[in-house]
């Protein structure tokens, strides 16, 4: 069975410092992966996925995702933090084995950038 | 550009009224969702619907029921509101591959009196 793990519930960086918003996935096979934003009264906007093609993904808005088979990790990085980033991240995970239909959520992890 | 509405941003009801929100799609999706967020528990899926007149059961789906009658459209209802109803609904679709991302409306902040 398929599921997300977000292991900080919020984090806290400097704007102009790097970003890493941890994810770890549990799947039974090759899944594709997905992390969304939302920004504050906004909605939810997709910021890159993971299909099995290459391992380093880029998305929107400087950030990027690796993803790491042997980790079960997708892990979100931004090496610099702008006050703009400030919202909340999703990370996602489907998988060819479970029904096409449904994506499993992680809970989220606020990122807040102070000035 | 794709799109997907929902019927009102901001609704207030009362204890016990029958409630209906409703969404729209123009990609042509089979597969539609509606989902909760909540503070601290993320999305929680309500219902989904894979095709006209087909519906599942999500994690969280007691107190509400669905209805997809046109492809485009999907409707959640609250057949008897509750105050702990009261919270954001997002609707989303999506295409038939594991690839394929959720596109999502704008949400339906529903509070419930």
């Amino acid at each position: 069975a398929q599921s997300v793990t977000q292991l900080d519930s919020h984090v806290s960086v400097s704007e102009g410092t790097p970003v890493l918003l941890r994810c770890n996935y549990s799947s039974s096979y090759s899944p594709s992966l997905f992390w969304y934003v939302q920004h504050p009264n906004k909605g939810l906007q997709l910021l890159l996925k993971y299909t099995s093609a290459a391992t380093l993904v880029k998305g929107i808005n400087g950030f990027e995702a690796e993803f790491k088979k042997s980790e079960t990790s997708f892990h979100l990085t931004k090496p610099s933090a702008h006050m703009s980033d400030a919202a909340e991240y999703f990370c996602v995970v489907s998988d060819a084995e479970d029904s096409n239909y449904q994506l499993i959520w992680g809970a989220g992890t606020k990122l807040i950038i102070k000035p | 550009d794709v799109k997907v509405t929902q019927s009102s941003r901001y609704l207030v009801k009362r204890t016990g009224e029958k409630v209906f929100l409703e969404c729209v799609q123009d990609m042509d999706h089979e597969n539609m969702f509606w989902y909760r967020q909540d503070p601290g528990l993320g999305l929680r899926l309500i219902y989904f619907s894979y095709d006209v007149k087909m519906k599942e059961k999500g994690d969280i789906p007691e107190g509400y029921s669905v209805s997809r009658e046109k492809k485009e459209r999907f409707s959640l209802i609250l057949e008897s509101a509750s105050t702990n109803q009261t919270s954001m609904y997002l609707c989303a679709s999506r295409g038939l591959t594991s690839n394929d991302e959720q596109f999502f409306g704008p949400g339906t902040r529903l509070t419930v009196l």
